[in-house]
């Protein structure tokens, strides 16, 4: 079985601040993980992935993640926030030794940036 | 490019009756996905298939939800006689291969509400 946490329903931040979205994953084997964001009545877009190799991994408009194994972590960050950053965001895993087609969201964070 | 389409984007249906949902994948995706959004919570995995085989379908929740695609572009999902709990926004996404580190590709998704 594979699982997603993300622990915090909302984050707020300042614009110009760093921003960070916490997740947790759960797989029997090795993770392929995921982060989408998702802007009102619009489908998920994908930020980035981790798949091997680096722990630090970059993505679109300015994120990053951080993939830790012993922790079982994937946090996303960002270091200077835009207002335009507000959005739901959804972390993702896939097992590899499983259906490793099959994607388990996570409940999603939803994101204010103020000006 | 095109991305993934989905059609329509709202459908509104009384409870009893039928709706197919389309969704038109990514040019040469082979992997084809359906996904059931409640309101505030994560995508969840309806079905899977590569080119026109329905590989897993684990997710549908009852046998009034079908999916097909017959020739392995175009995907429908329908549902037969509509209950109010089948009320979410149904997401397809498309990917080059289903296995893999491959990012999924979502459309807009189609908000279904059964009154």
């Amino acid at each position: 079985a594979q699982s997603v946490a993300q622990p915090e329903d909302q984050v707020n931040v300042a614009e110009g601040n760093p921003l960070t979205v916490k997740c947790t994953y759960s797989v029997s084997g090795n993770p392929y993980l995921f982060w989408y964001v998702q802007y009102p009545n619009r489908g998920l877009q994908f930020l980035l992935k981790y798949i091997t190799g680096d722990n630090l991994v970059k993505g679109s408009y300015g994120f990053e993640a951080e993939f830790n194994k012993s922790q079982t972590s994937f946090h996303l960050k960002k270091p200077s926030a835009l207002v335009s950053d507000s959005a739901l965001y959804f972390c993702a895993v896939r097992d590899m030794w499983g259906d490793d087609y099959k994607l388990s969201f996570g409940a999603g964070t939803t994101v204010t940036v103020r000006a | 490019g095109a991305g993934v389409s989905q059609s329509p984007r709202y459908k509104v249906a009384k409870r009893g009756q039928d709706v197919a949902l389309r969704c038109d994948p990514i040019s040469g995706h082979v992997s084809l996905f359906w996904y059931q959004q409640a309101l505030g919570q994560g995508p969840e995995f309806l079905t899977y298939f590569q080119n026109e085989a329905q590989l897993d379908k684990s997710g549908l929740p009852s046998d009034r939800f079908f999916a097909e695609r017959p020739e392995g572009s175009v995907s429908t999902l329908k549902i037969q006689r509509t209950q109010q709990e089948d009320s979410a926004v149904y997401l397809c996404a498309s990917s080059l291969s289903g296995a893999g580190g491959n990012e999924q590709f979502f459309g807009p998704g189609t908000r279904l509400t059964v009154l």
